[in-house]
């Protein structure tokens, strides 16, 4: 079974702090994404990334930054924490068509 | 722009048909995916239309339309374990995806 993991489930910073979730996936797989999931809006893509050290950016990829060194590892990083940051962020894997998402990280920032 | 369209709720009865329906409007279109996702939980996928046409996947079939930008995804014979939010998204551009706002369905006993 395709593994995603996300560093953490729940997490609270305040207005201005520097965030870093991860991201790791254990099936080799070329292309990961970031999104966010806010109700009402669905998931919207933050970043991507289709090899190491390749990233395109998203429909809303303002205030983030990412990072991918390795392969299995995908990393967000909010670099001045603010409270319209505060989400759900899901990241995913994929193989052909198919997404497969961690279990999210639920973000509250202060 | 780029938008998915869904209805927000749909509520059913065990047993019952339901459809979701999907219409899109982006920069570009390679495929129309479904993902379900149970409340606290992470999506799942369920399927995906590049072509014109019907996919059956046991209970659930996706359909698709790329001339009329519309697509659905039918559920049979429905379980309680169907309520969740189901999600589409269209890939539009290398490995751009857009989602849909999502759509909540109950299914009642």
């Amino acid at each position: 079974d395709v593994k995603v993991t996300q560093s953490s489930r729940y997490l609270v910073k305040r207005t201005g702090e520097k965030v870093f979730l991860e991201c790791v996936q254990d099936m080799d797989h070329e292309n990961m994404f970031w999104y966010r999931q806010d109700p009402g809006l669905g998931l919207r893509l933050i970043y991507f990334s289709y090899d190491v050290k390749m990233k395109e950016k998203g429909d809303i990829p303002e205030g983030y930054s990412v990072s991918r060194e390795k392969k299995e590892r995908f990393s967000l990083i909010l670099e001045s924490a603010s409270t319209n940051q505060t989400s759900m962020y899901l990241c995913a894997s994929k193989e052909a068509e198919t997404q497969y998402f961690g279990p999210g990280t639920r973000l509250l920032v202060l | 722009g780029q938008s998915l369209e869904q209805p927000s709720e749909v509520t059913a009865v065990e047993g019952a048909i339901v459809q979701i329906n999907c219409t899109y409007q982006t920069s570009g279109f390679y495929g129309l995916s479904w993902y379900q996702q149970h409340d606290g939980g992470a999506p799942t996928f369920l399927s995906y239309n590049a072509l014109d046409g019907l996919e059956e996947t046991g209970r659930f079939s996706s359909f698709l339309s790329r001339s009329d930008s519309y697509g659905y995804l039918l559920l049979q014979e429905l379980q309680m374990k169907d309520s969740a939010s189901y999600f589409c998204a269209v890939r539009n551009y290398g490995q751009n995806f857009v989602f849909g706002p999502g759509t909540r369905l109950s299914v009642l006993p």
